[in-house]
């Protein structure tokens, strides 16, 4: 199975900062991933998929980068509707496998 | 809009079996892949099966294999997850999701709300 490794879990940011929340593939997947944006209580919604495309809606605060075992979702300045679990997710192979999280909290 | 609906939730002992069914509308069901992934209480996403637009074809997570099965009623427009030989690690809430193409890869595009099963003595 292909492992996705997350970083950081969490972390505590201002409005108005750039984040960036990093995912390494423990194999080449390509550009087979995608990013979901979880708030709590509610199903997870997508935000980029072949790593770099945005999903129709999503702001264009948020941008994908990366390929081969290396990706980072970015969000240029944080807004505080933007607070929120992050996963990401390769489909390169079966089992599809997610992220463990990354939770995003305002200072 | 696209819209799926989760039913079947509900508390089962060890052991038991349920069936869990999605909904779908507002979108060629036959044209895209479905999915069943899951959440344990405060924790992460699992991919637990999936079904190809066609319904020829499928696949499962380790964890399930061989006591969950998925089909698809195209006509219908939904998809259903049985599920037997329940455990207690089975408990979460179940999302159905719509892939973005045919096959398994492009990511999920839409979410149902989710169905909580807990399972429990």
């Amino acid at each position: 199975d292909i492992q996705m490794t997350q970083s950081p879990s969490s972390l505590s940011a201002s409005v108005g900062d750039r984040v960036t929340i990093t995912c390494q593939a423990s194999q080449d997947i390509s550009n087979y991933l995608s990013w979901y944006q979880q708030k709590p209580g509610k199903a997870p919604e997508l935000l980029i998929y072949d790593a770099s495309t945005l999903e129709t809606g999503v702001p264009s605060r948020f941008s994908g980068s990366g390929s081969g075992t290396d990706f980072s979702l970015a969000i240029s300045s944080l807004q505080p509707e933007d607070i929120a679990t992050y996963f990401c997710q390769q489909y390169e192979n079966l089992p599809l496998t997610f992220g463990g999280g990354t939770k995003v909290e305002t200072k | 809009q696209v819209h799926l609906v989760e039913s079947g939730g509900d508390v089962v002992y060890p052991g038991g079996s349920l069936r869990l069914s999605c909904a779908a509308s507002r979108f060629t069901f036959s044209g895209h892949g479905v999915h069943w992934v899951r959440q344990a209480p405060g924790k992460g996403l699992e991919w637990v099966a999936f079904t190809r637009f066609d319904g020829k074809s499928g696949d499962y997570s380790d964890s399930v294999r061989g006591r969950f099965s998925i089909s698809r009623d195209t006509s219908a427009n939904t998809v259903t997850l049985h599920m037997n030989s329940l455990r207690a690690e089975d408990t979460a809430v179940y999302y159905c999701a719509r892939g973005r193409g045919y096959s398994f890869r492009g990511g999920f595009d839409y979410w149902g709300r989710g169905t909580l099963v807990t399972v429990s003595t």
